[in-house]
């Protein structure tokens, strides 16, 4: 069955230093999301992406975050400028269009040191 | 406002026991979707089931079964005879407006051999 992939599995950081995250999404999927889970907590929603735009995005997807999709195959994550709080699992999901099912990658724990 | 709640943090049976997980929803679209996801002690999200809101019909997958009762805003998950490898934490979400998917805080179900 087709996955989604995310590299690396765990990255970690000095606090303010740049960091991305990556995924290649499942390749017939046209819509991209970032979630992230802080250790013991909930999936919070950070991001959604389709036809190279941002469709929707949390408070907590401030100026510090951007995605691109460079490519045809990759979305990315940046943090511009981590900071202790932003230590925590980063999930990216795709999906298809006409079935509202989102696939996740097994994530990224980012630690911020 | 738009939230999904799962009163139970944490849960424990015996092996074989049978187990109901709460879901309550609260939105005021007339259209939206609702999920369970698996998550195991390995990290990733599965997921297990998605409805949405104009199919109020029950569900039977195995030993597992889903109630969505609109009256009450619940989408609740039973596990027949359960069994250890069920041990996870399962989050239950919902689709809000444009395209976003909100989790619940989750529910730690730990079966005991």
């Amino acid at each position: 069955e087709p996955e989604v992939t995310q590299t690396p599995s765990h990255q970690v950081t000095q606090m303010g230093q740049e960091v991305i995250l990556r995924c290649v999404p499942i390749s017939n999927h046209l819509y991209f999301y970032w979630y992230r889970q802080i250790l013991g907590q909930k999936v919070e929603f950070l991001v959604s992406f389709y036809n190279n735009e941002i469709s929707e995005k949390s408070e907590i997807f401030d100026d510090q975050f951007s995605v691109e999709r460079p490519d045809g195959s990759n979305f990315t994550l940046k943090i511009r400028s981590t900071k202790l709080e932003d230590s925590a699992m980063y999930f990216c999901a795709s999906r298809a269009g006409s079935r509202y099912k989102l696939f996740f990658g097994s994530g990224t724990q980012l630690s911020v040191l | 406002a738009q939230k999904v709640t799962q009163a139970q943090t944490e849960i424990s049976v015996v092996e074989k026991e049978d187990v109901t997980l709460d879901c309550v929803y609260e939105t005021r679209d007339t259209t939206y979707y609702l999920f369970w996801y698996k998550q195991p002690p390995s990290g990733e999200l599965v997921f297990l089931i998605r409805r949405n809101s104009f199919d109020e019909q029950n569900e039977i997958s195995g030993r597992y079964s889903w109630n969505f009762q609109k009256s009450t805003s619940s989408f609740n998950f039973t596990i027949t005879a359960s069994q250890v490898v069920d041990s996870a934490v399962y989050f239950c979400a919902m689709k809000t407006s444009y395209d976003k998917v909100i989790f619940g805080p989750g529910t730690s179900l730990s079966v005991i051999p």
